[in-house]
């Protein structure tokens, strides 16, 4: 059965502190691992990630796919209370894009001042 | 805004009753997934639509949940009977078979509470 972990389930962390959140991942003819944040209701994209050890960056955030060890990390330098939400790592599989995303129960990240 | 819009953004039933939510996805998007999330979990697969072609049902999906399409553009999820277990958040998403086809974009969903 596939599966996606995240940990931790949950974080708190103060302001101006770096966060490393964790995916691993266990699927069958996998294709690419994206990273959502919830803030409230509707998760956003982030990143998706294809290739191992390529970087992908977008100010504070930035996230790295290893294929061999079956992970993926989500860093967050600086953080700030904005960041706060549950940040959810999702895969799919699958040689064509049309199979549904299997997510993780997701980080609850806090961001304290 | 042309983002995946949903609603009702809440609703409140009784046990037994029968509950219909409406997603209208991105309008250039071809494909379309319904997920439940309760909390603290992420988001569970139930359904998936191209066009108007229903592709995929999960496990979860049992047979008092239906899902239509009719025209290939939005989709409602009908409850019928509901239970107390029931009570979740339910996620529409959206996506384009264009490229990768993997990028969903998600609604803001349908609280649902089941008395």
């Amino acid at each position: 059965e596939d599966k996606v972990v995240q940990s931790p389930l949950s974080l708190v962390v103060h302001e101006g502190d770096t966060v490393t959140l964790n995916c691993s991942y266990e699927v069958t003819n996998f294709r690419s691992l994206l990273w959502y944040k919830q803030e409230k209701k509707a998760p956003t994209f982030l990143f998706m990630l294809t290739s191992s050890g390529i970087e992908k960056k977008s100010g504070r955030l930035s996230s790295i796919l290893d294929k061999k060890e079956l992970f993926s990390i989500l860093n967050i330098t600086a953080t700030q209370t904005g960041d706060s939400a549950i940040y959810l790592c999702a895969v799919h599989k699958g040689v064509t894009g049309n199979t549904p995303l299997v997510f993780g129960k997701g980080t609850r990240l806090s961001v304290i001042a | 805004d042309t983002g995946v819009s949903q609603n009702p953004r809440h609703k409140i039933t009784k046990r037994g009753q029968n509950v219909t939510f409406r997603c209208d996805p991105i309008s250039e998007h071809n494909r379309l997934y319904w997920y439940r999330q309760t909390l603290g979990q992420g988001p569970e697969f139930l359904t998936y639509f191209q066009n108007e072609a229903q592709l995929e049902k999960s496990r979860l999906l049992s047979d008092r949940f239906s899902a239509e399409r009719p025209k290939g553009s939005f989709s409602t999820l009908e409850i019928q009977r509901t239970e107390q277990g029931d009570s979740a958040m339910y996620l529409c998403a959206s996506s384009s078979d264009r490229g990768r086809g993997e990028k969903l974009f998600f609604g803001s969903g349908t609280q649902l509470s089941v008395l």
